[in-house]
């Protein structure tokens, strides 16, 4: 079966930085996304890597590794505005979006 | 008005009652969805539709109805629901279907609570 594995929750301070990772088993593979959801809020698009390598935006990045499965998303210089639930998703040879459960950010001053 | 809108925000309603979730987008994107979202699981898609035309129905019950009327709107007829039911409910649209940067833009989702 198609499976996204992601940490339920991670605690990180204020300033600080925090990686997420996402490991991913698919059917093929078209693309990787990760999107933020604040509470009671829609998901919004983050980043969507679809070759090996970083990707920066900002004090985001996205990583991606297709041999290995794997990707993370790096948050630096933490701000409270960055607590919210962050959602990885596979495109798998189907087009069809393969999500992870998300894993929830607190971020404590 | 941009963006992906949905209505009502909050919904509680009884076994036996009829109703409906709306989503309207003014983005120009040729296809939506109806996606469930219950806590800690993975975002389930229930629906697809691509210029208007439903082209996904993953297994769900048919106590779910979906309706586009046209390319910017989309309905969920709810009828006689399960307890199970509740959660929240996103609705989403995309450029289009079936190309691997597909972003979708979601609504802010529609809680719905059955008792």
């Amino acid at each position: 079966g198609q499976n996204i594995d992601q940490p339920t929750e991670m605690t990180a301070t204020e300033g600080a930085i925090v990686q997420i990772n996402c490991t991913y088993q698919t059917s093929g593979f078209n693309g990787l996304f990760w999107y933020q959801q604040h509470a009671g809020e829609a998901p919004t698009f983050l980043s969507y890597n679809v070759l090996d390598g970083l990707e920066e935006k900002g004090r985001f990045s996205s990583f991606l590794s297709r041999s290995k499965g794997y990707s993370y998303l790096l948050l630096k210089e933490l701000q409270m505005k960055d607590s919210a639930s962050y959602l990885c998703a596979v495109m798998d040879s189907n087009y069809q979006l393969i999500w992870g459960a998300g894993t929830k950010l607190i971020i404590k001053p | 008005e941009t963006g992906v809108t949905q209505t009502p925000r909050h919904l509680v309603m009884g076994m036996t009652n009829k109703k409906s979730l709306k989503c309207e987008q003014h983005l120009g994107h040729n296809a939506m969805y109806w996606y469930k979202q219950s806590a800690k699981k993975p975002l389930e898609l229930m629906f697809v539709y691509n210029f208007k035309e439903q082209t996904e129905n993953n297994s769900v019950p048919s106590r779910f109805s979906p309706e586009c009327p046209n390319s910017s709107h989309l309905f969920l007829h709810l009828h006689t629901l399960q307890p199970e039911d509740s959660a929240l409910y996103l609705c989403a649209s995309s450029q289009d279907r079936g190309s691997g940067a597909n972003v979708l833009t979601f609504g802010a989702g529609s809680r719905l609570t059955v008792l």
